[in-house]
């Protein structure tokens, strides 16, 4: 069974532009929670998607978004980049819609210059 | 919201000893405590989990231990590798809350020959 997937794996933005990542699930993984991964903050938690809705939201501001599709991939995107937004944003999909194990992708290097 | 405290942030152990990572939670609805290993570039990778309705589990070298009177669970590894230095994270969630985990800030566990 393929594993989580996301593209890219690396992108270099500058301030202002905005960005867009994609998340693939595990085949089957219904659920799709989003990572912030910085090293002064952390995991920190942006939102989940279970069949198309917006389950849970982190304490993110409107500028980071996100969506899920038919297929279960999902993509979040970033508007108006700022510096402190470069991290490592992490996805992770799981089966059950109820605490179920998270299975974690690889992760999108983001740097904004 | 849940916060998740976790100590120590560095743990440094000589190979065979035991290790000892501790957290607290605040929110007494959290109910699944699941832990994460982090090698160096990697994704995250569950390596054990507890839920609230049982005190103690145990995987081979791995245990967690869950007090929900005092609201803490920890890690236990027993005679450490050096394959199990990484940084370890755990994490409270609420079973039926969807799948948003709320992480503690990590641990760096090194452990020397």
């Amino acid at each position: 069974k393929a594993g989580v997937t996301q593209t890219p794996r690396y992108l270099i933005k500058t301030r202002g532009q905005q960005v867009t990542l994609s998340c693939s699930p595990i085949s089957g993984h219904r659920s799709v929670s989003w990572y912030q991964q910085t090293p002064g903050q952390g995991l920190q938690f942006l939102f989940e998607y279970f069949s198309e809705t917006q389950r849970n939201k982190g304490n993110f501001p409107g500028r980071f978004s996100g969506r899920q599709f038919s297929n279960s991939r999902s993509e979040m995107n970033v508007s108006t980049l700022e510096l402190g937004d470069s991290a490592l944003y992490l996805c992770a999909s799981s089966f059950l819609a109820v605490g179920d194990e998270q299975f974690f992708g690889p992760g999108t290097r983001l740097t904004v210059l | 919201g849940e916060n998740v405290e976790q100590h120590p942030s560095t743990l440094s152990v000589q190979e065979g000893d035991s290790a000892v990572i501790k957290c607290t939670y605040s929110d007494s609805a959290s109910n699944y405590f699941p832990w994460y290993k982090q090698e160096l570039g990697k994704r995250p990778q569950l390596i054990i989990d507890i839920r609230s309705n049982v005190g103690e589990k145990k995987d081979q070298r791995i245990a967690v231990t869950l007090n929900k009177t005092a609201k803490h669970f920890s890690l236990h590894i027993t005679e450490t590798q050096p394959e199990d230095s990484a940084v370890y994270f755990c994490a409270a969630s609420i079973i039926g809350g969807g799948n948003k985990l709320t992480f503690g800030t990590g641990t760096q566990l090194k452990v020397e020959l």
